[in-house]
């Protein structure tokens, strides 16, 4: 079975704070995606990759930049973190999208 | 409008009812279909992929009606362990490999 590993699964981080939510999968999948969950709002696409040093923005990317150094690793760097982006963010990756995602258990973060 | 959209519940139901969700997605162009589950405060999972020919997975049925743009679950003889949110899942033919989510639809079995 793909794995899908987040670092963590609880963050507190204060206001300003440069926050780094890292995701690694051990299937050398090339697609990998970061989504933040927020509740009667579901799951928005903040950047997705489809190859190493290759990112691209999805649907609610300010705030937020990432890195993707590695085929294995891909990072949601939130530049000065804000309290609005308290929320889950789960980390997913793909072979093919016809094979749906398989995403990690989620980094639950909270800015005070 | 929302792309994916889905009713919320929760629907209520007794162990070994039959439950139906339904879907609709706005865009014409989408090509692949999934049914995810997701436990509360844990990661979306993999349900079942729909087809257009209608799949079934022991006691769960997906069907799709692309002429209609609507998706469908059915859960037979629910068990207590089928409260969950299932989540509609897309992915638009000109948008690569992004899958597009709905909001979920909350089910809660009863005893």
């Amino acid at each position: 079975d793909v794995k899908v590993t987040q670092s963590s699964r609880y963050l507190v981080k204060r206001t300003g704070e440069k926050v780094f939510l890292e995701c690694v999968q051990d299937m050398d999948h090339e697609n990998m995606f970061w989504y933040r969950q927020d509740p009667g709002l579901g799951l928005r696409l903040i950047y997705f990759s489809y190859d190493v040093k290759m990112k691209e923005k999805g649907d609610i990317p300010e705030g937020y930049s990432v890195s993707r150094e590695k085929k294995e690793r891909f990072s949601l760097i939130l530049e000065s973190a804000s309290t609005n982006q308290t929320s889950m963010y789960l980390c997913a990756s793909s072979l093919l999208v016809l094979y749906g995602y398989t995403f990690g258990s989620g980094t639950r973060l909270t800015v005070v | 409008r929302k792309e994916v959209e889905q009713d919320p519940g929760p629907f209520n139901v007794p162990e070994g009812a039959t439950v139906a969700f339904n879907c609709t997605y706005s865009n014409s162009a989408s090509q692949s279909f999934f049914w995810y589950r997701q436990d509360c405060r844990k990661e979306p999972k993999l349900l079942m992929s729909v087809y257009s020919s209608g799949n079934e997975d022991g006691r769960f049925t997906a069907q799709l009606n692309r002429a209609s743009q609507y998706i469908s679950l059915l859960i037979r003889d629910s068990k207590l362990s089928d409260s969950a949110t299932y989540l509609c899942v897309v992915n638009i033919h000109n948008q690569g490999g992004k899958l597009i989510f709905g909001q979920g639809t909350e089910l809660s079995v009863k005893p």
